[in-house]
C-alpha cells in the first residue's frame, strides 16, 4: 500500500537559514501528494501540495517538487522565520478513502 | 466561519468515565474523518464515514464508537475511558474520491484521561 517516510525530527534552524525537509513515499501509480503543517496548539492545514510528476507546489515561501525518479516530495524553503516554527506532515492518499501522513517534522527556528 | 469546528477543545476526566466529541463541517463535503494524535505527534486514522455510512474503521477498540447523524456531523463517543486515550483527536472533511483537495480539519480536541 500507499506510505511515507519522513526526515525524522526535531529540527532546529536559526533564522534566515535554509530548510529542507526530506518525504520519500511508496506508492501504487502517482498519486497526489501533501504537506501539511500544524502551528502550535493548532489543528492541521493544507500547506501546499502536487498533484502529478514534476509538479511544484508553493505557498508561503515553502516549496515541495514532485519527483518520481527518486520517490520523493522534499519541502524547501530559501530562508525560514520564527513564524515558521510548527511541525510538518508529508502525506499521500492510501486507495480513496484516506489520507496517510509520515510521522512529522518538528521545526524550531531560532531569533 | 469555521468549516470545521470540534467541540470540546479541551476535555479532562476520569478513568471509566463516558464522553463525546463533537464535529460539524459546512463545507459541503461528502466524507467526514476522526484521527488520533499521540504525544509524538504521529497521526492515525480512526474512522471514516462517507454521507452517513461507516467506510473505515481501523483497528480501534470497540469502547469508541463513531456517530453520524447527517453527512455534516460525526460525533465520537467513548466508553469506560483509560489512561491511554489520553490524546489529541482531531477531526476531518473532504469529498470522496477528491485525491486532489486534501483535507480540511479542525482545531482538535485533547482528551487527557487521570
Amino acid at each position: 500500500g500507499n506510505s511515507v517516510t519522513q526526515m525524522e525530527g526535531p529540527v532546529t534552524l536559526s533564522e534566515e537559514a535554509f530548510l529542507t525537509i526530506n518525504c520519500t513515499y511508496t506508492a501504487t501509480g502517482y498519486p497526489s501528494l501533501f504537506w501539511y503543517v500544524q502551528y502550535p496548539g493548532e489543528g492541521l492545514q493544507l500547506l501546499l501540495k502536487a498533484t502529478k510528476a514534476d509538479d511544484k507546489g508553493s505557498n508561503k515561501g515553502f516549496e515541495a517538487t514532485y519527483r518520481k525518479e527518486t520517490t520523493s516530495f522534499h519541502l524547501e524553503k530559501g530562508s525560514v522565520q520564527v513564524s515558521d516554527s510548527a511541525v510538518y506532515f508529508c502525506a499521500l492518499p492510501f486507495g480513496n478513502e484516506k489520507l496517510t501522513f509520515g510521522t512529522g517534522t518538528r521545526l524550531t527556528i531560532i531569533p | 466561519d469555521t468549516a470545521v469546528s470540534q467541540t470540546p477543545k479541551y476535555l479532562v476526566t476520569q478513568m471509566g468515565n463516558d464522553k463525546s466529541i463533537k464535529c460539524e463541517q459546512n463545507l459541503g463535503h461528502d466524507t467526514m474523518y476522526w484521527y488520533k494524535q499521540d504525544s509524538k505527534k504521529f497521526l492515525k486514522i480512526m474512522f471514516s464515514y462517507n454521507n452517513k455510512e461507516l467506510i473505515i474503521n481501523e483497528t480501534v477498540p470497540n469502547r469508541f464508537s463513531p456517530k453520524s447523524p447527517d453527512k455534516a456531523h460525526l460525533n465520537l463517543h467513548i466508553n469506560s475511558l483509560e489512561l491511554g486515550d489520553s490524546a489529541v483527536y482531531f477531526c476531518a472533511s473532504s469529498h470522496l474520491n477528491d485525491r486532489v483537495g486534501g483535507y480540511t480539519f479542525g482545531s482538535g480536541t485533547r482528551l487527557t484521561v487521570v
